[in-house]
């Protein structure tokens, strides 16, 4: 079975710094897609970034980036220029290329704070 | 861009109630996705639909009921309302299967409250 791990259920950064949220996954299918969403107080999920297994280069999306280390497991977020809009609860989460439905399992998430 | 849009953003019920929850995917995507999410849990998967037809289920009560139309909306029916149902229900779209992102873009959520 899939899993998603977040050991960090909260982190502080201060605005303009750089900040990694971690992100450590488990399965044993061959082909799979990783994503990281960001849902504000307000209660909407936003799509950040996305890493497909076989992607041979990190993601990256404006200030977003991926850390995939395949042989690790890890699929790490790191927000470079903190900006105070970027407080908010971060969710990894895994889905099953093949699976027709393909729905995605999530993490525990990761409250982040962003100090000024 | 269009996204997802989902009606109504706000529902209370009482208990024992039925409540229906509304989703348009964004244009030309196919396949709906439902998460319920508790407070301060994780999204959970209940179920989606592919064309029209159940793709894949997940822990959704034998209460709910979805179905997805030809129009590709999709409506979630749940039925004898429970304080445990009270979430935030996501629903979220993808382009065609068989593209290896099909990254699925959510709606603003329906937060349902069961007094």
């Amino acid at each position: 079975a899939q899993k998603i791990t977040q050991t960090q259920p909260g982190m502080f950064v201060q605005e303009k710094e750089a900040v990694t949220l971690d992100c450590t996954y488990d399965t044993s299918d061959p082909s799979y897609g990783l994503f990281w969403y960001k849902q504000p107080s307000s209660g909407e999920m936003i799509f950040l970034i996305y890493q497909g297994s076989y992607d041979q280069q990190n993601a990256t999306e404006g200030r977003y980036s991926l850390n995939f280390q395949k042989a690790r497991k890890s699929a790490n977020l790191v927000i470079s220029a903190s900006q105070l809009g970027d407080s908010a609860m971060y969710f990894c989460a895994m889905r099953d290329v093949y699976n027709q439905g393909g729905k995605l399992i999530f993490g525990q998430g990761t409250e982040l704070s962003v100090k000024p | 861009a269009a996204g997802v849009i989902q009606s109504p953003r706000h529902l209370i019920k009482e208990k024992r109630e039925t409540a229906t929850l509304k989703c348009y995917p964004i244009p030309r995507h196919d396949t709906v996705y439902w998460y319920q999410q508790g407070p301060g849990q994780d999204p959970q998967f209940l179920i989606s639909f592919y064309e029209k037809m159940q793709s894949d289920k997940g822990s959704i009560p034998d209460r709910f009921s979805a179905q997805q139309f030809s129009d590709y909306h999709s409506e979630l029916n749940m039925s004898s309302l429970e304080l445990g149902d009270s979430a935030l229900y996501f629903c979220a779209s993808s382009s065609p299967q068989g593209t290896e992102e099909n990254i699925q873009y959510f709606g603003a959520g329906t937060r349902l409250s069961v007094l």
